[in-house]
């Protein structure tokens, strides 16, 4: 199993231009989330999916949008890049929030660099 | 909202000696759990708390809850230069939909 994946692992993006994050994992997860990870900040949620075709939002979801059309695939999109949203972008699923089953996974991260 | 506190966010270490990173919450948790990441990788899953007063070992780690469900700890003893770092806590009030995380504390090794 690959676990979790993200393409690309690293974006240079110009102020205003638009780009999607793809995550995917393999393991049959109900559960996907988006994180930015800033210095000092730690993990910050986006945004966060409970199933295929369900999305909510998170700790910071302004500039952003999600989709997951399906089970395996979440994306993340940035509709005009701001040099704000520069940082390390994380893919993590889970199989549930069951008190067992909750630990997340996570993908190798993102790098996004806004000039 | 629910706010996981890690404290202190920072700690340089000589090897050899134990340290302790710091958890607490404002509210009860349901479960707590630690992560780690090392330096330019991903946080990875180490051990999840569920149990009132519960203590977990893994090798030179030690993992507490507290009695209240409101705070935890992990101890690591004869620190060695693969224990650097940054440790995540993550934890989850009851009834909400998902886990907290904590700022995390970045460990710095000296050898």
């Amino acid at each position: 199993n690959a676990g979790v994946t993200q393409t690309p692992k690293f974006r240079v993006l110009k102020t205003g231009q638009s780009m999607t994050l793809l995550c995917a994992q393999d393991m049959n997860h109900e559960y996907m989330y988006w994180y930015r990870q800033d210095p000092g900040m730690g993990l910050r949620l986006i945004h966060y999916s409970v199933g295929e075709g369900t999305t909510a939002k998170g700790e910071v979801p302004d500039g952003y949008n999600v989709s997951r059309l399906k089970k395996q695939n979440f994306l993340l999109g940035l509709e005009s890049a701001a040099p704000s949203q520069t940082s390390v972008y994380f893919c993590a699923s889970s199989l549930s929030p069951g008190a067992n089953q909750e630990t997340q996974y996570f993908g190798p991260g993102t790098r996004l660099l806004v000039l | 909202g629910q706010q996981v506190m890690q404290i202190p966010q920072y700690q340089h270490v000589q090897e050899g000696e134990d340290f302790t990173t710091y958890c607490n919450s404002s509210t009860t948790l349901s479960n707590i759990q630690w992560y780690k990441q090392r330096p330019g990788g991903h946080p990875v899953f180490l051990i999840q708390l569920v149990k009132s007063g519960e203590v977990k070992k893994q090798k030179r780690l030690t993992f507490q809850f507290g009695e209240a469900k409101k705070n935890s700890s992990l101890h690591i003893t004869a620190t060695q230069t693969t224990d650097v770092g940054t440790y995540f806590c993550a934890g989850r009030a009851g009834g909400n939909n998902r886990l907290a995380f904590g700022k995390g504390n970045q460990v710095v090794v000296i050898p």
